[in-house]
C-alpha cells in the first residue's frame, strides 16, 4: 500500500515568514495528494489538492507543488499569520484510498 | 457542523468490552471511512467502504470492525481484540471522482479505563 512521509513534525515560523512542509510517497500509481488543516479540537478540513497530471497549484497565500518523478509533494504558506497556527496533514493515494503523513505541528510566532 | 455526525463524542469503557462508534452522513456520498488519530501518527486508516454492503481492510484493521448496510451509516466496533483502542477516532466521507474532497466528522474520543 502507499506510505507518506512528512516533514518536519513541527515547525515554528515569525509572523508574515513562510512554512513550508514536505512530503514523500512510495506507490508511483498514486494520483491525489490532498493537504488537510486541523486546528486544535476540530476535524480536519481540506485546504488545497493537486492531482498527478498538475505540477503546482496556488490559493491566495497556499501553493502546493508536485514531483511526480521524485514522488515528493510540498505545501507552501506564505505571508504568515497567527490562524494559521495547526496541525497539517498530507495525503497519497487514488479516489477511494488515502493515506496521511504524521502531521506538521506549525506555530506561528507573533 | 452539517454532513457528517459522529456519537458520542466522548465515550469510556472498560478493558474487554466492545463499543460501536456511529457515524451517519446525509451528503450522499458513495464511500465512508474511519481513521485512527493518536499522537504523532498521523491519520491512520482502519477500514473503508465504497458502496453500500461492501468494505475493504485499511492498514490497522486488526481488533476492529464494521458493516454498510445502508449509504448513510457506517458504524465501527472496536473489540476487545484491539490491544489499544483508548484514540481519537475520525469518520469521513467521500463523493468521489476527480474533484471530490474527503469530508471529516468531529470525532470520537475513545478511553479505554
Amino acid at each position: 500500500g502507499e506510505n507518506v512521509e512528512q516533514h518536519p513534525s513541527t515547525l515554528s515560523v515569525q509572523e508574515g515568514d513562510s512554512a513550508v512542509i514536505k512530503c514523500t510517497y512510495s506507490d508511483s500509481a498514486s494520483n491525489y495528494f490532498p493537504w488537510y488543516k486541523q486546528e486544535l479540537g476540530k476535524r480536519p478540513q481540506l485546504i488545497i489538492d493537486i492531482r498527478s497530471n498538475v505540477g503546482e497549484k496556488k490559493d491566495q497565500r497556499i501553493a502546493v507543488t508536485l514531483n511526480k518523478t521524485a514522488k515528493h509533494f510540498s505545501l507552501h504558506i506564505t505571508e504568515t499569520q497567527p490562524e494559521d497556527s495547526a496541525v497539517y496533514f498530507c495525503g497519497g493515494g487514488g479516489d477511494y484510498k488515502l493515506s496521511f503523513g504524521a502531521g506538521t505541528t506549525v506555530t506561528v510566532r507573533a | 457542523d452539517g454532513g457528517i455526525t459522529q456519537s458520542p463524542k466522548y465515550l469510556f469503557r472498560k478493558e474487554g468490552q466492545n463499543v460501536t462508534l456511529s457515524c451517519e452522513q446525509n451528503l450522499n456520498h458513495d464511500a465512508m471511512y474511519w481513521y485512527r488519530q493518536d499522537p504523532g501518527q498521523g491519520l491512520r486508516l482502519i477500514y473503508y467502504s465504497q458502496i453500500v454492503n461492501d468494505f475493504q481492510k485499511g492498514d490497522i484493521a486488526e481488533g476492529y470492525s464494521v458493516s454498510r448496510e445502508k449509504k448513510e451509516s457506517f458504524p465501527l466496533t472496536v473489540t476487545s481484540a484491539q490491544k489499544n483502542p483508548t484514540a481519537f477516532y475520525l469518520c469521513a466521507s467521500y463523493p468521489g471522482g476527480r474533484t471530490g474532497e474527503l469530508f471529516f466528522g468531529e470525532g470520537s474520543r475513545l478511553t479505554v479505563l
